[in-house]
């Protein structure tokens, strides 16, 4: 079937920078979304890559490689507010509308 | 403002008691959908709607019902429900004008099955 896969638990100091990433198996995908939830709390989008590449919002970025069936989300200058978990998505071409997460990323921050 | 509203946000029932947990868009999203969230296991889809009276099943649609009457509400429905159906649900909804839309997640409905 189709599968994400990511790390379980992430851990960096604050300042630092941190990348998750998340690989897949399947034959075609629209593009690779990452979500944030603190806490068990609502979910909240951060980035999308629909093209292979990098894409930046502020301190947050995400990168895309196709070809290597594999994204990453990177976090700089990380703040404490950043401990959170976060989940990467697609939605697979061929499968209707189901949008698939991955198992997601526990990220905790230090001082 | 823009939201997403589930109800109730916790729920305790025993099981075989038929429960609907609510959900509402004011936001004229044709596209709405229900997950659920399990230590482990991520988020998994279990119905989806793209639009007015058009439902289909995500990855885990066993033991649940949906309906989507009006534009705004896609309830779950829960006809009778089971201890392995604990878990933490998340309704979500989004607008389907472009390639890609970004999901807008109720604050969640934590259900006890006992």
């Amino acid at each position: 079937g189709q599968s994400l896969e990511q790390p379980s638990e992430v851990t960096a100091v604050e300042g630092a920078i941190v990348q998750i990433n998340c690989t897949y198996q399947t034959s075609g995908f629209y593009g690779l979304s990452w979500y944030q939830q603190h806490d068990g709390g609502a979910p909240t989008f951060l980035s999308y890559n629909g093209l292979d590449g990098l894409e930046e919002t502020g301190r947050f970025s995400s990168f895309l490689s196709r070809s290597d069936s594999y994204g990453y989300l990177l976090l700089q200058e990380l703040q404490m507010k950043d401990s959170a978990s976060y989940f990467c998505a697609v939605l697979f071409t061929g499968g209707g509308n189901k949008l698939t997460f991955g198992t997601g990323t526990q990220l905790k921050v230090e001082l | 403002e823009a939201q997403v509203t589930q109800n109730p946000r916790y729920l305790i029932t025993v099981t075989g008691k038929k429960l609907t947990v609510t959900c509402s868009q004011n936001m004229n999203h044709e596209y709405m959908s229900w997950y659920r969230q399990d230590p482990g296991l991520g988020l998994r889809q279990i119905y989806y709607s793209m639009n007015v009276e058009v439902t289909d099943k995500g990855d885990v649609p066993e033991g649940y019902k949906v309906s989507r009457k009006e534009k705004r509400n896609f309830p779950l429905i829960l006809e009778s429900p089971s201890p392995n159906q604990t878990s933490l649900y998340f309704c979500a909804s989004s607008s389907v004008d472009r390639v890609f839309s970004p999901l807008h997640f109720g604050n969640g409905t934590r259900l006890t099955v006992t």
